[in-house]
């Protein structure tokens, strides 16, 4: 079975441009959350969505923004880009949120 | 607030021989879970090992055992005999499952850990 996909694998963008991220869950996993890690540190949570609900929200600004869709893919937005936002954005999934979370290979974004 | 503590920034180990990575946590909540993950310069994260807070024997995943001692707050995980393909950085992680919201995953800063020959 295919495992969790994410894309674009990398992107450039400047200061100020807006960047959408997607992710693709296993197959039969309507759990999907969102991490961004800043090179040298563990991931940080910004968003995980069930069923198309919103479950919880980390430390982030609004900003940023995520949506889970019928088919439970999701898309993470990111509006105003700065500098700070450049980082790996992982997305993971599982079955029910209290599971344990699989991970797919990331996007690399660079802000310049 | 959770937090999770990995104190070695980096670990050696010789090919074939077993590493304890440390792992402690901070928490007040009685039903947690805490995780391993294994994440390769490649960036992505690999699931390891699952330990849950009421789980009364340390979780086993083939050359992956976890070392639970609760009173101590701490879970470290053992790699036995080392291979070349086990340098990454690793990280632990908590998550709560007493909640009706998410379960968001607590990393650590993780262990870069490199398997010499």
């Amino acid at each position: 079975d295919a495992g969790v996909t994410q894309s674009p694998t990398h992107l450039i963008k400047t200061r100020g441009q807006h960047v959408t991220l997607r992710c693709s869950p296993i197959s039969g996993h309507k759990s999907v959350s969102w991490y961004q890690q800043v090179l040298g540190q563990g991931p940080q949570f910004i968003f995980q969505y069930y069923e198309k609900e919103e479950r919880g929200r980390g430390n982030f600004p609004d900003r940023f923004s995520a949506r889970q869709f019928p088919n439970y893919s999701s898309e993470l937005n990111v509006n105003a880009l700065l500098l700070g936002d450049s980082a790996l954005y992982l997305c993971a999934s599982n079955f029910y949120t209290k599971e344990t979370q699989y991970f797919g290979p990331g996007t690399r974004l660079l802000v310049l | 607030a959770q937090k999770i503590t990995q104190t070695q920034p980096g670990m050696f180990v010789q090919e074939k021989e077993a590493v304890t990575l440390d792992c402690t946590y901070d928490t007040s909540d009685p039903s947690y879970g805490l995780f391993w993950y294994k994440q390769p310069s490649s960036g992505e994260m690999i699931f390891l090992i699952y330990q849950g807070s009421y789980d009364q024997q340390n979780a086993t995943e083939g050359r992956y055992s976890l070392n639970f001692q609760k009173a101590r707050k701490s879970a470290n995980l053992v790699i036995s005999a080392s291979q070349l393909g086990d340098s990454a950085m690793y990280f632990c992680a908590m998550s709560f499952f007493n909640t009706g919201t998410a379960s968001k995953l607590t990393f650590g800063t993780g262990t870069r850990l490199q398997v010499t020959l």
